[in-house]
């Protein structure tokens, strides 16, 4: 089963930018997934946010700000979850998913992002 | 507006059984594949099952692979999960999610408010 990995915490300041990263592991090629973003804050369900496959297939849920995006680190053979100009409302628990080739979904760890 | 409410959750002791709805309300559940997703307390998410439309397709992860059976009545806009031979391990909030496609799947876009269950002795 492979396994995404997510740091267990990140912070930043109001109105900065935060990235998120969830690392594929090394035998799967991170061009050929399509990486999934949840937010999910205390004594809620997960909401879906936003994907990134590539460039030209990419998407963002309704109602979604357009401060958050997503791409993907070939470098670092990771997807990112990118957060400009945070606000407080942004702190929550943020997980990363992809399905793997035997249609599995697999889940990050998650990152719990605090809003100093 | 989309609802789903899960009910069925409990505790239970360790090789006990345990069955799990999910009412669907807001759209048409038989539009649409379904998921169950788990989550233990305090901690991440993971992935358990899915079925399409009209049940054509069925996976699970690894972890319950044998043990549980998801289904659907789309008659009655409902999703279940039946469990059995559970174990301390599968202590955690159930949550029923909806996907955005019908014949496959893809990401969830709506989730209940979760069931939880507990096995124990």
């Amino acid at each position: 089963q492979p396994v995404l990995t997510q740091p267990p915490s990140s912070s930043a300041s109001p109105g900065e930018s935060v990235r998120l990263t969830c690392t594929l592991p090394s035998d799967i090629n991170v061009g050929g997934y399509a990486i999934y973003w949840y937010q999910q804050k205390p004594g809620s369900p997960p909401r879906y946010l936003l994907y990134y496959h590539s460039d030209s297939d990419k998407g963002r849920a309704p109602g979604v700000p357009s401060r958050f995006s997503a791409f993907t680190d070939n470098s670092a053979h990771a997807g990112i979850l990118l957060i400009s100009g945070l606000q407080s409302e942004d702190e929550a628990d943020y997980y990363c998913m992809f399905w793997s080739s035997t249609d599995s979904g697999v889940f990050g760890g998650g990152t719990t992002l605090t809003v100093l | 507006e989309v609802q789903l409410v899960e009910s069925g959750g409990g505790l239970v002791q360790p090789g006990g059984s345990l069955r799990l709805s999910c009412v669907a309300s807001g759209f048409n559940l038989d539009d649409f594949a379904m998921h169950w997703v788990r989550q233990l307390p305090g901690k991440g998410l993971e992935w358990v099952s899915v079925i399409t439309r009209t049940g054509s397709k069925i996976a699970y992860a690894d972890s319950v692979k044998g043990r549980f059976t998801i289904s659907r009545d789309n008659s009655k806009n409902s999703l279940y999960l039946q469990m059995s031979s559970l174990r301390p391990e599968d202590t955690a909030f159930y949550y029923c999610a909806k996907d955005i496609y019908s014949a496959n799947w893809d990401r969830f876009d709506s989730w209940g408010q979760g069931t939880l269950v507990t096995v124990s002795s």
